[in-house]
């Protein structure tokens, strides 16, 4: 079945430093979903890619879905304790019947 | 936040006992669904519905049962708990399957199985 992997799974960041967490499916997805997870909370959705090659930006994240539509990724520029949380992709196949979930990168900020 | 609640917030039972979660929505959302999650494992989707009394299997089905009686409730059995069933527990729903089919989730139900 379809896989989908993010890596890194941890990463620990000085306030102000960037941050990046990337995607990778193991089959061409229809779309790809970006959601975060504060600590203790539920996941909120953040944003949507469809189109290959597509970036999109909130702000200081920058959301890009790769040419061949397996792979992704959320850039965020000089990072903020707000920022802290769980970063889930989750992308959908062509069937269009379910979303699959990366494992997800836990950012911690240090003030 | 939509409306969705998730009945009760947190439970702990023994091992062979059933256990029923309950999500519940106020947005007439027609897709529903249950997710667990696990350390290192993200969101794993276990059952969802498409409709009342319409549901399917999600990757991680096995020990799950569930049913959609009403297009505001949707229901997740554990017949007989063990242990590896311990997870927290996410109802999701969304209004439409294809584009524009963000998933809101309702605030999690922590299930211990002693």
């Amino acid at each position: 079945g379809q896989q989908v992997m993010q890596i890194p799974q941890y990463q620990h960041v000085q306030e102000g430093e960037d941050f990046t967490t990337y995607c990778n499916s193991s089959t061409t997805l229809s779309n790809i979903q970006w959601y975060k997870q504060r600590p203790g909370g539920h996941p909120v959705f953040l944003i949507q890619l469809v189109k290959s090659g597509e970036v999109k930006k909130q702000k200081r994240l920058t959301f890009q879905f790769g040419e061949a539509k397996k792979n992704s990724s959320l850039h965020i520029t000089a990072t903020q304790t707000t920022d802290v949380g769980t970063y889930f992709c989750a992308g959908r196949n062509n069937a269009g019947n379910m979303l699959t979930f990366g494992g997800g990168t836990r950012l911690m900020v240090k003030p | 936040d939509a409306g969705i609640t998730q009945s009760p917030r947190h439970k702990v039972t023994e091992t062979g006992t059933p256990v029923t979660l309950r999500c519940h929505q106020t947005e007439n959302h027609r897709y529903m669904y249950w997710y667990r999650q696990d350390p290192g494992h993200g969101l794993r989707l276990i059952h969802y519905s498409y409709g009342v009394k319409d549901t399917d299997k999600g990757e991680v089905s096995d020990g799950y049962s569930v049913s959609r009686s009403k297009t505001e409730d949707f229901l997740l059995t554990l017949e007989s708990a063990t242990s590896s069933q311990t997870s927290v527990y996410f109802c999701a729903i969304s209004d439409r399957q294809g584009l524009g089919n963000e998933q809101f989730f309702g605030p999690g139900t922590r299930l211990t199985v002693l």
